[in-house]
């Protein structure tokens, strides 16, 4: 099972800044990777797939890069809608696989 | 619209079973794989099981294999997950979501608590 590892588990910022969340893959997933949101009592939401496409609808200031194991989403400027649980999932093996998610709150 | 409404969720006691279903509409069902995921209460998100678009291609996790079966209704468009001997640590939100690279959309969830 590939294990998906994100940092850190809580991010505290302000409105307007910029945040980078991590997430590492146990092996490679080449850009088999999607990005979600989750807000208190929601399901979560499809933000990026391939490692660096955004979903339908997703506003531009978020961001994935990354290949193999090393990935990142960025939120070039949060917003007060953007204070979530954003968790990295992979699609590259069998089974399906979750990070535990990070956390991002106000300051 | 595209939409996935989940149901069937309930209280239910250990070594009990429990059927959960999931209505799709606004696309065409028949043509997507689909997905069961579990948040278990203030953890992260676990996927369950998959399906393929004709019911052929089935994948469990090890967490709930010999226990818990997925199927499908194309005609109903209908995705289900057949629980038995349900444990304290099945306890959570289940979502139905489609696609079997990608999740995306998912439903809204539905509660499952094995207490005795």
């Amino acid at each position: 099972e590939i294990v998906m590892t994100q940092s850190p588990a809580t991010l505290s910022v302000f409105s307007g800044e910029r945040v980078t969340l991590s997430c590492r893959a146990s092996q490679s997933i080449s850009s088999n990777l999607a990005w979600y949101q989750q807000k208190p009592g929601q399901a979560p939401r499809l933000l990026i797939y391939g490692a660096s496409t955004r979903a339908t609808g997703i506003p531009v200031r978020f961001s994935g890069s990354g290949s193999g194991t090393e990935f990142t989403l960025a939120i070039s400027s949060l917003q007060s809608e953007d204070f979530a649980i954003y968790y990295c999932h992979q699609y590259s093996n069998w089974p399906r696989t979750f990070g535990q998610g990070t956390k991002v709150e106000i300051k | 619209e595209v939409q996935l409404v989940e149901s069937g969720g309930g209280l239910v006691q250990p070594g009990g079973s429990l059927r959960l279903s999931c209505a799709a509409s606004g696309f065409t069902f028949s043509s997507y794989e689909m997905n069961w995921v579990r948040q278990s209460p203030g953890k992260g998100l676990e996927w369950l099981s998959y399906i393929s678009s004709g019911g052929g291609t089935i994948y469990y996790a090890d967490s709930v294999k010999g226990r818990f079966t997925i199927s499908r209704d194309n005609a109903e468009s209908s995705l289900s997950l057949q629980m038995n001997s349900l444990r304290a640590d099945d306890t959570g939100v289940y979502f139905c979501a489609r696609g079997w690279r990608w999740l995306d959309p998912w439903g809204q969830g539905t509660l499952v608590t094995v207490s005795s």
